[in-house]
């Protein structure tokens, strides 16, 4: 069963619109934590984030924030007047219990921002 | 800054060959992790090691099998290659606790023909 899912397969944006990223997650754990991770065209995968479930505050960073909320299970990640460097994959993950020492991830959505 | 590195960035192998995909990482990290990631389908687990000379299978072992014989090493061995094969790996590493990040290397663009 699906335990991260990211419904939106792909976005495009026109550069300095803002756009939102969603994840849903599943989990029966009370402690577990949420992970966001960029995949630019390269292929590595740089790390973004890393929420605890204890933790609800949004966070910002620059032009990056994460809006946490228990109450529906989600993490969404928003980028506020994009650019072209954005573009890339972007991965939600989970790791609770079930996942043991590994992390469980979405299937990523593709955001293209076009000049 | 953690480091992870892979031996190759793209590799071409024939059918049946035995392909070796090295993964080190400079952060003396007791976990360490192989994914394949697939267009449409994401990251999968194929295997892990939490600690030197321990494996644990993950969502998709089958074809493959790891070697951990020194903390900083990681090796994902495919005994007998085959087209399905074809894939990008991702090796990554953390430090013990499931809140530790996972960090990852470049990836290997497999090419199985």
């Amino acid at each position: 069963a699906q335990k991260v899912t990211q419904a939106q397969t792909e976005i495009s944006v026109v550069e300095k619109e803002d756009v939102t990223l969603d994840c849903v997650y599943e989990t029966r754990d009370t402690t577990y934590y949420l992970f966001w991770y960029k995949q630019p065209p390269s292929g590595e995968l740089v790390f973004l984030i890393r929420r605890n479930s204890f933790d609800e505050q949004n966070e910002i960073s620059g032009r990056y924030s994460w809006n946490f909320q228990k109450s529906t299970s989600s993490f969404n990640f928003t980028i506020t007047a994009s650019q072209v460097v954005d573009s890339a994959v972007y991965f939600c993950a989970l790791s609770d219990s079930n996942s043991g020492y590994a992390l469980n991830f979405g299937k990523g959505t593709s955001l293209l921002v076009t000049p | 800054d953690v480091k992870v590195t892979q031996s190759s960035r793209y590799l071409v192998k024939r059918t049946g060959e035995k392909v070796f995909l090295e993964c080190v990482q400079d952060m003396d990290h007791e976990n360490m992790f192989w994914y394949r990631q697939d267009p449409g389908l994401g990251l999968r687990l194929i295997y892990f090691s939490y600690d030197v000379k321990m494996k644990e299978k993950g969502d998709i072992p089958e074809g493959y099998s790891v070697s951990r014989e020194k903390k900083e090493r990681f090796s994902l061995i495919l005994e007998s290659a085959s087209t399905n094969q074809t894939s990008m790996y991702l090796c990554a590493s953390k430090t013990r606790g499931r809140q530790e990040t996972q960090y990852f290397g470049p990836g290997t663009r497999l090419l199985v023909l």
